[in-house]
């Protein structure tokens, strides 16, 4: 078992409905970070959390440490969102050293 | 140019031959990174530098040979390689560490793809 679960690994919606992927770890972690990566390779960081939510535009992130899972939100989602979204952890003994998930595959239909 | 750069962005080579990856970063990090994607497997971190120096090796084959001459360029020195070394070679910079166990946001480079025949 992987220590990074992402779900689903793939996910087809229409435009505007509300997504959800989740993440589960089962190391220790210093902190928790969403990236996104789009056809061709080229990888953003979307956030970085260590508790608690976060927001930025139409995407929410969301941390229970008790739990040990994290959730990544798009609302009114568009096509331009289709991408791969991928959760990484920094384990808190090196935590520059990420632990990734396998990554959850995106389309947003028009 | 500004953020992260790689190249080249694509190289084919053969299983003798001798090539280098090069990545520059143009935010005023000192923590630089390797990383391997390979199809249908998640990203793994291969080598972490901070401040040219060498923190993390996650038991890399010998055939890939990092170099950090300074905080704005790494490279990776790849010799020998096998047909399941192709892959996209991603790098990374982030703010610099006193103590590991703060973890900071990393910028990534487009990537190189590699294909070895």
């Amino acid at each position: 078992k992987n220590e990074v679960e992402q779900s689903p690994q793939n996910l087809t919606a229409q435009e505007g409905e509300f997504i959800t992927i989740n993440c589960s770890y089962s190391v220790g972690i210093s902190a928790l970070h969403w990236l996104q990566q789009h056809p061709g390779g080229g990888i953003v960081s979307l956030f970085m959390l260590s508790s608690g939510k976060k927001k930025h535009g139409r995407l929410i992130a969301t941390i229970n440490i008790q739990e040990k899972h994290s959730s990544l939100h798009i609302t009114a989602s568009h096509p331009r969102d289709s991408a791969v979204y991928i959760c990484a952890v920094g384990v808190i003994q090196g935590a520059q050293k990420l632990v990734f998930g396998q990554g959850t595959r995106l389309t947003i239909n028009p | 140019e500004t953020g992260v750069t790689q190249t080249p962005r694509h190289l084919v080579m053969g299983m003798t031959n001798k090539k280098s990856l090069k990545c520059e970063q143009h935010l005023g990090h000192n923590a630089m990174y390797w990383y391997k994607q390979s199809a249908k497997k998640p990203l793994e971190l291969m080598f972490v530098y901070n401040f040219k120096e060498q923190t993390e090796n996650n038991s890399v084959p010998s055939r890939f040979s990092p170099e950090c001459p300074n905080s704005s360029h790494l490279f990776l020195h790849l010799h020998t390689l096998q047909p399941e070394d192709s892959a996209l070679y991603l790098c990374a910079s982030s703010q610099d560490w006193a103590q590991g166990e703060v973890s900071y946001e990393q910028y990534f480079g487009p990537g190189t793809r590699l294909t070895v025949t």
